[in-house]
């Protein structure tokens, strides 16, 4: 069975601040991809990265940067110096190869206040 | 142009009624997806086609039935809906279902309210 947890429903900082959102996986599989999902208030949703199982490496995107522990089944997001328009409702998702669809978590709202 | 396009964005119904939403992409991807997202924003998977080929079923009503007349298109039908219908529904299209870290580009939604 696959599970994403997002512990975090709404988080709220001010603008500038770093802020981190938490997924928490769970697979039987052994090879997967995880992803990372954006809904801002329009309410499309915007793909933001994803990352395989064999790749710990962090990366960073200009203010984005995400940590894959595989130790913890951990797959955390961090927005450094958040602006406004980060404000958004946030997924992570899980895909492995046993599995033809992906499996979001519950979403993280983040409110960056001005 | 728009890669996964689904119509209408809006919907707003009474119960009992019976209606469709289509979508379409551009992207020449094989597989297609539909997910519901209730109010709290859990994203729930329903159905995904292959090729047109149904690949994965959810516990879903039987009220809701997809039709893929071809690889570009996914639309679901509802029948005799229900006020525990209203949610947003998003439609999603992956190049194909492996390899599997191929990632979903998703429609604008369509928000659906029944009265």
């Amino acid at each position: 069975a696959q599970k994403v947890t997002q512990a975090q429903t709404e988080i709220s900082v001010v603008e500038k601040e770093d802020v981190t959102l938490d997924c928490v996986y769970e697979t039987r599989d052994t090879t997967y991809y995880l992803f990372w999902y954006k809904q801002p208030p329009s309410g499309e949703l915007v793909f933001l990265i994803r990352r395989n199982s064999f790749d710990e490496q962090n990366e960073i995107s200009g203010r984005y940067s995400w940590n894959f522990q595989k130790s913890t089944s951990s797959f955390n997001f961090t927005i450094t110096a958040s602006q406004v328009v980060d404000s958004a409702v946030y997924f992570c998702a899980l895909r492995g190869v046993n599995n033809n669809d992906m499996r979001f978590g519950a979403g993280t709202r983040l409110t960056v206040k001005p | 142009d728009t890669a996964v396009s689904q119509t209408p964005k809006y919907l707003v119904t009474q119960m009992g009624n019976d209606k469709s939403i289509k979508c379409e992409q551009n992207l020449g991807h094989d597989t297609m997806y539909w997910y519901k997202q209730d109010s709290k924003k859990f994203l729930k998977i329903m159905f995904s086609y292959n090729n047109k080929e149904l690949i994965i079923n959810e516990t879903v009503p039987n009220r809701f039935s997809p039709k893929s007349p071809d690889k570009a298109h996914l639309n679901l039908h509802i029948n005799s809906l229900e006020l525990g219908d209203s949610a947003v529904y998003f439609c999603a299209s992956s190049l194909s279902t492996t390899p599997y870290n191929e990632k979903l580009f998703f429609g604008s939604g369509t928000q659906l309210s029944v009265l």
